[in-house]
């Protein structure tokens, strides 16, 4: 049973709009959630987190949203870049510093257009 | 400050076989998990050692385990190898436990033929 979905395996942007990223958990107890960009032959990197006290949190060009009475969480990159093209993996926490190993989606291949 | 290291990178091993596996987390950082990732499965936790102790295990046979030395290294060892263990076994370390923000190596590729 699938906690962490993310149901777009793919996504195609045109360089410089918008990239959104989805992410949807079932599991009421998480509570910290974050993003990673992965890239072939590497280990994933940590990109952006956000606490369920908080709706929003920017990083320079990336967003993560928060909606817990949808749990939903989406990542925004604005403007996309060539650089951004990679596998994003959303991961979930039941509570930050707990005793809960990190639960990951499945990852969305995003691949930026020139 | 150097990342997380992981060897070997690559690893080929037959069934029946063990394996030791070796990761060296950020200075400074006492958290290590171990995630096996592979193409129908994606990332899955294995287990979190923070200070030489085993505070979390994932939902793997007892076949995996692992441990922490005082300098904070982890080994994860994976006994009486099968073809389905075949997968990029990921360490992450991270200041506090399980929850902050977890830095990834680059992962050991591990073939079971």
């Amino acid at each position: 049973d699938q906690q962490v979905k993310q149901n777009s395996p793919s996504l195609s942007v045109q360089e410089g709009r918008i990239s959104i990223l989805n992410c949807d958990y079932t599991n009421s107890m998480f509570d910290y959630f974050l993003w990673y960009k992965k890239y072939p032959a590497e280990g994933p990197t940590f990109l952006i987190s956000i606490s369920s006290i908080k709706d929003k949190n920017e990083d320079g060009r990336f967003t993560v949203f928060l909606n817990k009475s949808a749990k939903h969480l989406s990542l925004h990159i604005v403007p996309s870049q060539p650089g951004d093209s990679a596998v994003y993996f959303c991961a979930a926490s039941a509570k930050r510093g707990g005793a809960d190993g990190l639960t990951f989606g499945k990852g969305t291949h995003l691949i930026i257009q020139p | 400050k150097a990342g997380v290291t992981q060897t070997p990178r690559y690893l080929i091993k037959t069934r029946g076989q063990q394996v030791t596996l070796s990761c060296s987390p950020i200075s400074g950082h006492r958290s290590v998990s171990w995630y096996q990732q592979t193409p129908g499965q994606g990332l899955q936790f294995l287990f979190e050692y923070f200070s030489e102790t085993q505070r979390n295990k994932g939902n793997f046979p007892g076949r995996f385990s692992g441990r922490q030395f005082s300098n904070s290294r982890s080994e994860m060892n994976v006994s009486t190898l099968e073809l389905g263990d075949s997968a990029l076994y990921l360490c992450a370390s991270s200041l506090a436990p399980t929850g902050a923000e977890q830095y990834f190596g680059p992962g050991t590729r591990l073939t079971v033929t």
